[in-house]
């Protein structure tokens, strides 16, 4: 068990810019969350997927934000024309079909900083 | 609908002292409720959970929690703080497989 990884781990950028994250959940995870973190503030939900599926989307999530999970293995997030306003820790975490298990696994986070 | 109140978000305590770091829930389903740990720079680690079996709740490094419906709380408490205690903590309501709640966690200092 490898844990949750995400790539990269720092990015910085300039306004307008696009920037792509992955994350690689655990391997035998079939559910994958993303959340936002801002300082100083606890994470806010964005979105997750059960495989492939996306199941549910925040309000957070604007149209310049899209998630994909093709293979229902790693995901991607994508964020389009980036803002200041979306300099934050974006976080990804697994948890498992069985719903005995009731417990998200959080990878190290993508930091984002937009200039 | 769900939400998660933490009280004091700064908490600074003596090595060896009495942690208690407050939690208050609101939910109209019965609760799962989850306490996290953040280091600077990391990922978030699960320190305990509870899940409707036993309202005392013991998870890693010494921590437990207890849930009382009556007063809609989960504080998080450690009998003697240690410096390596000093971190973010999170308290989150939600069900593991679906979206969690998080508060705005309370940040814990040990001095010696």
């Amino acid at each position: 068990d490898t844990g949750v990884s995400q790539d990269p781990r720092h990015k910085i950028t300039k306004r307008g810019q696009n920037v792509t994250f992955r994350c690689d959940p655990i391997s035998e995870h079939n559910r994958l969350y993303w959340y936002r973190q801002t300082l100083g503030q606890g994470p806010e939900f964005l979105t997750y997927f059960q495989n492939e599926a996306q199941l549910e989307k925040s309000r957070l999530l604007s149209d310049r934000f899209s998630a994909e999970r093709p293979k229902g293995s790693f995901s991607t997030l994508e964020i389009q024309r980036t803002e200041q306003g979306d300099s934050a820790m974006y976080l990804c975490a697994s948890s498992s079909q069985d719903r005995s298990q009731e417990t998200q696994y959080f990878g190290p986070g993508t930091r984002l900083l937009v200039l | 609908a769900q939400s998660v109140t933490q009280l004091g978000s700064h908490v600074s305590v003596s090595e060896g002292a009495l942690v208690l770091l407050r939690c208050n829930y609101s939910s109209s389903v019965p609760p799962y409720l989850f306490w996290y740990v953040q280091y600077p720079n990391q990922g978030l680690q699960l320190l305990l959970k509870y899940t409707s079996a036993a309202t005392l709740v013991k998870g890693i490094n010494g921590f437990e929690a207890e849930f009382k419906k009556s007063e809609t709380s989960f504080h998080l408490t450690k009998p003697s703080a240690h410096m390596s205690d000093a971190a973010e903590y999170f308290c989150a309501v939600g069900r593991g497989y679906n979206k969690l709640i998080f508060g705005a966690g309370t940040r814990l200092a040990v001095h010696p």
